[in-house]
């Protein structure tokens, strides 16, 4: 069973359109979740954490996260070409030990924003 | 406030050789990890240096080995060199304590060819 899941995508979205991205993830007593976004070529760049149930909203971007169905999502609002990445999601996994702060990565969603 | 810094940006190496690549984390950070990211992949652990101990590894063989200096800049040293670590190389650093004690924060990454 795969630890941390995304669909890879593309994901092509409309400009000012509503970006959806999900993520699944195995470990149920996982505490820690983290969205990075990374163009092509590029380091990945921390956008969102998020540590408890319910949403965060910074700008553009609300984090959802869903400890009970295990399932974080990214919603990016008025999509903008720049806009265009692709999205990792990154969970502190439980099974990682207490006091770990080992990232465990998804593949990663492919978001294209059309102009 | 200088972000995380990496060296060299791209190797070229052949098989079999060593390799050292080198981090400075973020100012106010004491903690170094290391992931590696293969194309179209998300980024893998491989391991989390503090107070100049690694302080958790990934499923990375002992080729791989790291340093953390008491400047907490931090190096990963690869020995043996296969085709199949090449890759991108990634240095992530973060703060032991605080709220946000779990955000991780890239560098710019190192891109090692093998040959």
């Amino acid at each position: 069973q795969k630890e941390v899941e995304q669909n890879s995508g593309p994901l092509s979205v409309p400009e000012g359109a509503i970006a959806s991205l999900n993520c699944t993830y195995s470990d149920r007593g996982s505490q820690s979740f983290f969205w990075y976004r990374q163009y092509s070529g590029k380091s990945p760049e921390l956008i969102m954490s998020i540590y408890s149930n319910g949403d965060k909203e910074d700008g553009r971007f609300t984090a959802q996260l869903n400890k009970a169905s295990q399932y974080v999502s990214l919603l990016i609002r008025d999509s903008q070409p720049s806009d265009s990445a692709t999205y990792l999601c990154a969970v502190n996994l439980a099974y990682s030990g207490a006091g770990s702060y080992q990232l465990t990565f998804g593949k990663g969603t492919k978001l294209s924003v059309i102009p | 406030d200088a972000g995380v810094t990496q060296s060299p940006t791209h190797l070229i190496k052949t098989r079999g050789q060593q390799v050292t690549l080198r981090c400075s984390p973020k100012s106010g950070h004491d903690t170094v990890s290391w992931y590696q990211q293969a194309l179209g992949q998300g980024p893998q652990f491989i391991f989390q240096y503090y107070e100049e101990e690694e302080r958790q590894r990934g499923n990375f063989p002992d080729r791989f080995s790291g340093h953390q200096f008491p400047n907490y800049s931090s190096e990963l040293n690869v020995n043996a060199l296969l085709l199949g670590d090449s890759a991108l190389y990634l240095c992530a650093s973060s703060s032991i304590t605080g709220t946000l004690a779990r955000e991780q924060y890239f560098g710019p990454g190192t891109r090692l060819t093998v040959t």
